[in-house]
């Protein structure tokens, strides 16, 4: 059973198209991350939220904690965006554990000129 | 700042061999991990460590080794290797935890024979 669920796993758009990558998750969790990780295989930090929405250019990435849902959104895409993202939470504190990061499986997203 | 570093690239190891995969950062993290990714699969946590001196084990140990003597700098060792720890290892820091915002570093790719 996957605690972290991408969807969906691929997806082909056309430059300028709106995007959206969802990630629904089934545990407790005290935050969420997105992350994009490059053909070249780099990891790069895109978001961490616990609550509501954040934006930073053209990326925009919400959460809805009661529904255990995330959205990561790309307004007027262009083929640098080409890469997979990549959900992951990290689960609510317990026994004064530091926690643990979950990750989904990644979405590989691939726009066209 | 380079961030977080990660030596070798690349390392092609036999069966029973051992290795040190090197990770460093100079941002004064507290908090550094190591994951791996495997195909089909999400990264998933090995070690990681909140401080030097501090580390606990993540959801797949086995058959690694971490130590923490130093804030910059945390090694993973691979005691004997074996085929199935034929991966891409990640390399993270953050400032606090897994709360806060991960630095990646490049990755180490490795071939166990």
């Amino acid at each position: 059973k996957n605690e972290v669920e991408q969807s969906p796993q691929n997806l082909t758009a056309q430059e300028g198209e709106f995007i959206t990558i969802n990630c629904s998750y089934s545990v407790g969790i005290s935050a969420l991350h997105w992350l994009q990780q490059h053909p070249g295989g780099g990891i790069v930090s895109l978001f961490m939220l616990s609550s509501g929405k954040k934006k930073h250019g053209r990326l925009i990435a919400t959460i809805n904690i009661q529904e255990k849902h995330s959205s990561l959104h790309i307004t007027a895409s262009h083929p640098r965006d080409s890469a997979v993202y990549i959900c992951a939470v990290t689960l609510t504190l317990y026994g004064g554990s530091q926690g643990n990061l979950i990750f989904g499986k990644g979405t590989k997203l691939s726009v066209k000129p | 700042n380079a961030g977080v570093t990660q030596t070798p690239k690349f390392q092609v190891l036999k069966t029973g061999q051992s290795m040190t995969l090197q990770c460093a950062q100079d941002m004064n993290h507290e908090y550094m991990s190591w994951y791996r990714q495997d195909p089909g699969m999400g990264l998933r946590l090995i070690h990681y460590s909140v401080g030097a001196g501090i580390t606990d084990q993540g959801e797949v140990p086995n058959g690694y080794n971490v130590s923490r003597s130093t804030t910059e700098d945390f090694p993973l060792r691979l005691l004997s290797a074996a085929p199935s720890q034929t991966s891409v290892y990640f390399c993270a820091s953050s400032y606090g935890g897994l709360w806060e915002t991960q630095y990646f570093g490049p990755g180490t790719r490795l071939l166990v024979l």
